[in-house]
C-alpha cells in the first residue's frame, strides 16, 4: 500500500506567477483535502475533493483552484502568486468507507516560496 | 465553528507519561475529537480520535470529559521520537454532498518537548 505523495517537494516562484502542485492519494482513497500551513501555525483548510467534485472550501480566494482525476489524484493550482502564499502545502487523502472514515493521511508537503 | 484551546508548549522527561490537555467548550453533539501530531519537517500524522468514550490504541489514549468540553491525550511512556506538535481538532461537518467526507479545523497545537 503506497502512501500519499506530493510533488514537487520544494518550489520557488516569483510574485504574479502561477503554480501547480500535485498529490497522489493513498491506494483506495477517494477523497483529497488540501491545506496551507504557514510557519509556526496549524494547517488551514483550502478545499476538499470527493469523487472528482469539490466537496467544500475554506476561506481562500478563487485564485486557489483544484482538480481531482478519475484515479483520485489531485492538483492544487494557485494563480497570481502573492508573497503571503509562501507556505507548506499539504495534501491529505481519506476514504468514505466506514472503517477508516475518520482518518486523514498526509503527504510530506510542498514548500512554496514566493519571491 | 467549534474551536479548541491548547497550551503552546509542554515539557516532559523521557519514559514518563505525558498528558496533553485540550479545551473545546463549544463542541457540538456530533463533533468527533481528533488528535494529530506533526514531527519536524513532516506532514501531520493521525494519533487517535473519539466521540464520547475514552479510547486506546497502540500510540496513545484519549480521555474525554463527561461533558465533552475537554479532553486529554495521554502518551503512556514518552520517547524522544514523540517530540512533535500535537493538534487537537474537532471535526467540522461542512455542507454534505452525496456521501460527503469532512474537513478538520486546526489550531496552533502544543509543541511537546521531551527531555532525555
Amino acid at each position: 500500500e503506497t502512501g500519499v505523495t506530493q510533488s514537487p517537494t520544494h518550489l520557488i516562484k516569483t510574485r504574479g506567477q502561477q503554480v501547480t502542485l500535485r498529490c497522489s492519494s493513498q491506494s483506495g482513497h477517494n477523497t483529497v483535502s488540501w491545506y496551507q500551513q504557514a510557519l509556526g501555525q496549524g494547517p488551514q483548510f483550502i478545499f476538499q475533493y470527493y469523487r472528482e467534485e469539490e466537496n467544500g472550501r475554506g476561506n481562500f480566494p478563487p485564485r486557489f483552484s483544484g482538480l481531482q482525476f478519475p484515479n483520485y489524484s489531485s492538483e492544487l493550482n494557485v494563480n497570481a502568486l502573492e508573497l503571503d502564499d509562501s507556505a507548506l502545502y499539504l495534501c491529505a487523502s481519506s476514504s468514505d468507507s466506514s472503517g477508516t472514515k475518520n482518518i486523514q493521511y498526509f503527504g510530506a508537503g510542498t514548500r512554496l516560496s514566493v519571491l | 465553528d467549534a474551536k479548541t484551546t491548547q497550551p503552546n508548549s509542554m515539557e516532559s522527561n523521557e519514559e514518563e507519561p505525558v498528558h496533553l490537555p485540550c479545551n473545546h467548550s463549544t463542541i457540538s453533539g456530533t463533533d468527533y475529537i481528533h488528535w494529530y501530531r506533526q514531527l519536524p519537517s513532516q506532514g501531520p500524522e493521525y494519533v487517535i480520535h473519539g466521540l464520547t468514550s475514552n479510547v486506546n490504541n497502540r500510540m496513545a489514549s484519549l480521555a474525554i470529559a463527561e461533558d465533552r468540553k475537554s479532553s486529554t491525550l495521554i502518551l503512556h511512556r514518552a520517547t524522544l521520537r514523540d517530540a512533535a506538535v500535537y493538534y487537537c481538532i474537532l471535526r467540522d461537518f461542512f455542507y454534505r454532498k452525496k456521501d460527503s467526507n469532512y474537513q478538520l479545523i486546526w489550531g496552533a497545537g502544543t509543541k511537546l518537548i521531551i527531555k532525555p
